[in-house]
């Protein structure tokens, strides 16, 4: 069974460029959570779906921040514009009780 | 904001060594779960355990929980260099699936 897949794993960009991720979840997941990892930090939560309905999205910074999650499976991050501080690794993860993580972008902002 | 902090920070150990780590939370909690981390790669779970069970083993893991304490505790017996990598707890609160995660434990297993 092939797990979360993430795109791309890495990303630069200069600041007030925008960038989006991609994630496919694992088949029949319903739930999906995008985190953002800091450096020597744990994972926080950005949004969370269930099916195509974002259920949790009180730490996703709206002004810049978006995701979708069309048609209920794969699911897309986009930042515009991007700012110096969101340097960082956005982890995709699906499933319940027990999340089930993809490799994660490590995006780099000049 | 991270709810669970873990202890020791960073820890290194001799293979053959068993690893403990612990981890401290604020609130009420339906379960708490371990992930390990490798350098450069998403997280993997480990073990779950309820907040109705005081002890849970899963091959080498031997996790407890202390409810009372708000604290939980990760043992890997008989270490091994591939064990080498960052561990965090997570809660997952009485509302249910959103995990909350600590800033980890760093473990180095020298051979």
């Amino acid at each position: 069974e092939a797990g979360v897949v993430q795109s791309p794993r890495y990303k630069i960009i200069e600041k007030k460029q925008p960038v989006a991720f991609w994630c496919n979840p694992i088949s029949g997941h319903n739930t999906l959570y995008w985190y953002r990892q800091n450096l020597g930090q744990g994972p926080e939560l950005l949004i969370r779906y269930e099916n195509e309905e974002a259920v949790d999205d009180s730490q996703l910074p709206k002004d810049r921040f978006s995701a979708e999650r069309l048609k209920g499976v794969d699911s897309t991050l986009k930042i515009q514009p991007a700012e110096l501080g969101d340097s960082a690794v956005y982890l995709c993860a699906s499933g319940r009780e027990t999340q089930y993580f993809g490799p994660g972008t490590r995006l780099l902002v000049l | 904001s991270q709810q669970g902090e873990e202890d020791p920070q960073a820890l290194s150990i001799q293979e053959g060594e068993n690893a403990t780590m612990n981890c401290s939370y604020k609130t009420s909690i339906n379960n708490l779960q371990w992930y390990r981390q490798n350098s450069g790669r998403g997280l993997v779970h480990l073990i779950l355990i309820r907040s109705n069970e005081r002890e849970k083993h899963s091959g080498r893991l031997r996790v407890t929980l202390d409810t009372s304490k708000k604290s939980s505790s990760l043992l890997i017996t008989a270490s091994r260099a591939a064990d080498t990598a960052s561990y965090f707890c997570a809660t997952d609160g009485e509302y249910g699936n959103k995990l909350v995660f600590g800033a980890g434990t760093i473990l180095r297993v020298k051979s």
